[in-house]
């Protein structure tokens, strides 16, 4: 099983700053990471596949990297609708996800 | 429109069994591998099983493995979870998904909540 290890576990910012946010595999998932975004009572939104490409629809602010064992995902400049948690997933060996980046405004 | 739409979750005590149904629609059912994922309240994603277009290949988390079947009726566009032998940590809101295979086709049912207890 590959296990993600994602960090911090809580990041705390401000609208207009830049975001950070860390993913990385226990083994090497090649570039089959994704980046979803989850909102209390909603189900979870891909926003990046396939370690850099923009979902249909998702701002150009967010913007994923990294390939191997370690990804990142930048939000450039926050909005108040990006605070949220964020979850990373690898789909190289069957399935699994992180434990989660919760994004709370400072 | 592409809809996933679970059943079947409610209230069960330890050990026993439940069969969760996903129905889908607005896509090619049978051209896509599906995915269970669930969610213990006010916790992380946790994927659970998936399932091949032609099931032909499936797999499970080791949490589930050997407890829980997940199937599949191309015909009925329905996805299926049968949960045995369940647990007090199985207490979570299970998804029905079409998860991204490298291609933006990403869709998640709203969740059904699966509650055990005594």
């Amino acid at each position: 099983e590959i296990v993600l290890t994602q960090s911090p576990a809580t990041l705390s910012l401000s609208p207009g700053e830049r975001a950070t946010l860390s993913c990385r595999a226990s083994q090497s998932v090649s570039n089959q990471l994704a980046w979803y975004q989850q909102k209390p009572g909603q189900a979870p939104r891909l926003l990046i596949y396939d370690a850099s490409n923009r979902a249909t629809g998702i701002p150009a602010r967010f913007s994923g990297s990294g390939s191997g064992t370690d990804f990142t995902l930048t939000i450039s400049s926050l909005e108040p609708e990006d605070f949220a948690v964020y979850y990373c997933h690898q789909r190289r060996n069957w399935r699994t996800f992180g434990q989660g980046t919760k994004l709370e405004s400072k | 429109e592409v809809q996933l739409v679970e059943s079947g979750g409610g209230l069960v005590q330890p050990g026993r069994s439940l069969r969760l149904s996903c129905a889908v629609s607005g896509f090619t059912f049978d051209n896509y591998a599906m995915q269970w994922v669930r969610q213990a309240p006010g916790k992380g994603l946790e994927w659970v099983s998936s399932i091949s277009w032609n099931s032909g290949s499936i797999g499970y988390a080791d949490s589930v493995k050997g407890r829980f079947t997940v199937s599949r009726d191309n015909a009925r566009n329905s996805l299926y979870l049968q949960m045995s032998s369940l647990r007090a940590e199985d207490t979570a809101f299970y998804y029905c998904a079409i998860l991204n295979s490298g291609y933006d086709f990403d869709y998640w049912g709203q969740g059904t909540l699966v509650t055990v207890s005594s």
